[in-house]
């Protein structure tokens, strides 16, 4: 089956710089790559997503890559503020209504 | 639109007992799932269901369950309660190409 590796897991950045958080994954038949950012307390929240046809994606400050042949996503941050501080975790999927498999997830501190 | 339901939110039950969670998805969102999540194993998979079947399965043993309606509410059920089986139990609805959002969960305490 698959299986996500998600480095690092901590992470503590100023505020106003950039953070990037990297996955490796090993099923060549995933397609979706989806990153969800969970608060403490809260439910995990779907922030941006990518699938293989495309190399990156952004969405304001955040910005996704992937790089299929050798497997491996990240998540960029730019220009990174308090209320980005919580636990980031990437997965992989075949599709988008499949069942994701995550990564261990990244706790990120961003320090005013 | 109305996100993904849980119920309950919280819940303490004691071993041996069993217990079932139910999940209210999307308006319109026809496949669900359950994932479980704790500390020491993050998020895992538990079960896919999509117009009432079951289309994937995660590695947990029988004693999880789950079931889904016609109207795409979905239960889980787990019997037997070990202590291990603590954990924030997240639903999620998806549909199509839009991905797959989560409730806010249910704590389960096994004590």
């Amino acid at each position: 089956g698959e299986n996500v590796e998600q480095h690092p897991s901590t992470l503590s950045v100023q505020e106003g710089d950039s953070a990037v958080i990297k996955c490796t994954y090993s099923d060549s038949a995933s397609n979706y790559f989806p990153w969800y950012k969970q608060e403490l307390g809260k439910r995990p929240q779907l922030i941006i997503d990518i699938r293989s046809n495309v190399g990156e994606k952004k969405d304001q400050r955040i910005a996704v890559t992937l790089n299929k042949t050798a497997k491996h996503f990240s998540l960029h941050i730019t220009e990174t503020q308090p209320e980005d501080s919580a636990v980031y975790f990437c997965a992989a999927s075949e599709s988008s209504g499949d069942k994701l498999t995550f990564g261990t997830g990244t706790r990120l501190a961003v320090r005013p | 639109k109305a996100g993904v339901t849980q119920t309950p939110r919280y819940l303490i039950k004691t071993r041996g007992q069993q217990v079932t969670l139910s999940c209210s998805p999307i308006s319109g969102h026809r496949s669900v799932s359950w994932y479980q999540q704790t500390p020491g194993q993050g998020l895992q998979f538990l079960f896919e269901y999509f117009s009432e079947t079951q289309r994937n399965k995660g590695n947990f043993p029988g004693r999880f369950s789950g079931r889904q309606f016609s109207n795409s509410r979905s239960e889980m059920n787990v019997s037997t309660l070990e202590l291990g089986d603590s954990a924030l139990y997240l639903c999620a609805s998806s549909l199509g190409a839009v991905g797959a959002f989560f409730g806010q969960g249910t704590r389960l305490t096994v004590v």
